[in-house]
């Protein structure tokens, strides 16, 4: 079945640090992947995604490439603010074309000190 | 902009008490979803609906019923509450699943003792 890899944390970095979380994933064919975010007391909310290999997904200075090759899906900022704080989901495509929802991964804690 | 909207917020249960969480959706959406979010778990499909009439099973879907009688709402059902449902549900609409865009309530903290 599928199944998304990503680490835990939690992350803990100083502001305007370098992020990357990687994302790693076992599916049948190539689904399109995501990265979902969720803040203190919020649901998850759409990041950014990416629907075939090679593409990049960016949003609000985050960013991650499909490879197919590597099956990642990594998330990188090149600075990030206390405002990013959050957990950070990386989920790929059922293959039911998506009508049987997301599978994610387990969630990686984010933490940045000002 | 209601968006999706759970109710209730947070419940604690006893053992072998039912209950019943409610989702509401005011964007149209044909899909629905519940899911489970549990300490070092990540999130877990319970149960989905394709639209007004159906649902079907996901990843973790016993001890839990579902009913999808108006599309703008998606009832998850408990009928006899384990501490091992203790846990904070998240139910989640979307209009064409081909985009991947879930759209997520709050969540509802379940407590069973």
């Amino acid at each position: 079945g599928n199944s998304v890899t990503q680490m835990e944390g939690p992350v803990t970095l100083s502001e305007e640090a370098f992020l990357t979380i990687n994302c790693t994933y076992t599916a049948t064919g190539y689904p399109s992947l995501f990265w979902y975010v969720q803040y203190p007391g919020e649901g998850l909310q759409l990041l950014l995604k990416a629907t075939k290999a090679d593409d990049k997904g960016s949003n609000k200075g985050f960013e991650a490439t499909y490879r197919k090759e590597t099956t990642s899906f990594h998330l990188e900022k090149g600075s990030v603010q206390v405002s990013d704080s959050a957990v950070y989901f990386c989920a790929l495509e059922n293959s039911g074309g998506g009508a049987d929802g997301l599978t994610f991964g387990k969630g990686t804690h984010l933490i940045i000190q000002p | 902009n209601a968006g999706v909207t759970q109710t209730p917020k947070f419940r604690v249960l006893k053992t072998g008490q039912s209950m019943t969480l409610l989702c509401a959706q005011d964007m149209n959406h044909e899909y629905m979803y519940w899911y489970r979010q549990d300490p070092g778990m990540g999130l877990r499909l319970i149960h989905y609906s394709v639209g007004e009439g159906t649902t079907a099973k996901g990843e973790v879907p016993d001890g839990y019923n579902v009913s999808r009688l108006k599309k703008q709402n998606f009832l998850l059902g408990l009928e006899s509450a384990a501490p091992s449902q203790t846990s904070v549900y998240f139910c989640a609409s979307s209009q064409s699943p081909s985009t991947g865009e879930l759209f997520f309530g709050e969540g509802s903290r379940l407590t069973v003792l």
